[in-house]
């Protein structure tokens, strides 16, 4: 157990809805990343925020967005959602952001059918 | 970005076997982690290593960041060994590797 639990475990919604994933991090830690693994994309960085902050910004659709709250769990919605958002979506945390050790550690995951 | 490369794709081992995991990246990195990604789809922490040598058990791990390669050594192979091996680096985002697939048969 890595410590970091996301919820739900699984989602299954329709082409045009919206969700909303939810993440707590290793306690102490300051940093949370999501991620989507996709069959044909591969395990994709969507972002990372630091203490509420955003810190990084990697292959994020519009139709999402992200955020972390003061007690540092963090979520990620997902709007408008089509077919190809399908995907397994991790969360991750670490206790430093860039200059430190951001060793990350995973959640288990978040597996969304959209039908 | 950042290109990471893994190799081989697919492997398979008879239990007891010994290999080596590479990971080739196309810039430098502030870091570099390696994940196990069970048949579960857990991802499981196997090294942090930006630079140097690293064991844990049958497990090592080498990094030459002014090589910009990784290598993962596993020894004594176990069936529970069994899933995807990752590497993953850090450049202005972070970057996965596509992934070996390891089957360890008994």
């Amino acid at each position: 157990d890595s410590g970091v639990t996301q919820t739900p475990k699984h989602l299954i919604t329709a082409t045009g809805q919206r969700v909303t994933l939810r993440c707590s991090p290793r306690s102490g830690d300051l940093s949370v990343y999501w991620y989507q693994q996709s069959l044909d994309q591969g395990l994709q960085f969507l972002i990372q925020y630091y203490n509420g902050e955003e810190r990084a910004k990697g292959n994020i659709l519009e139709r999402f967005s992200a955020q972390q709250f003061p007690d540092l769990h963090s979520e990620l919605n997902l709007s408008s959602l089509e077919l190809g958002d399908s995907a397994l979506y991790f969360c991750a945390s670490s206790a430093h952001p860039i200059g430190g050790i951001d060793e990350q550690y995973f959640g288990p995951g978040t597996r969304l059918t959209v039908t | 970005g950042i290109q990471v490369e893994q190799s081989p794709p697919d492997l398979i081992l008879q239990e007891g076997a010994n290999s080596t995991l590479r990971c080739n990246f196309s810039d430098s990195v502030n870091n570099l982690q390696w994940f196990h990604q069970n048949p579960w789809g857990q991802l499981i922490n196997l090294f942090y290593i930006p630079s140097g040598t690293k064991q844990n058990g049958r497990l090592s791990a080498t990094t030459v960041a002014t090589e910009r390669y990784s290598l993962l050594y596993i020894s004594s192979s176990q069936t529970t060994d069994s899933g995807v091996y990752f590497c993953a680096v850090r450049g202005n985002q972070f970057y996965f590797g596509t992934g070996t697939s390891l089957t360890v048969i008994p």
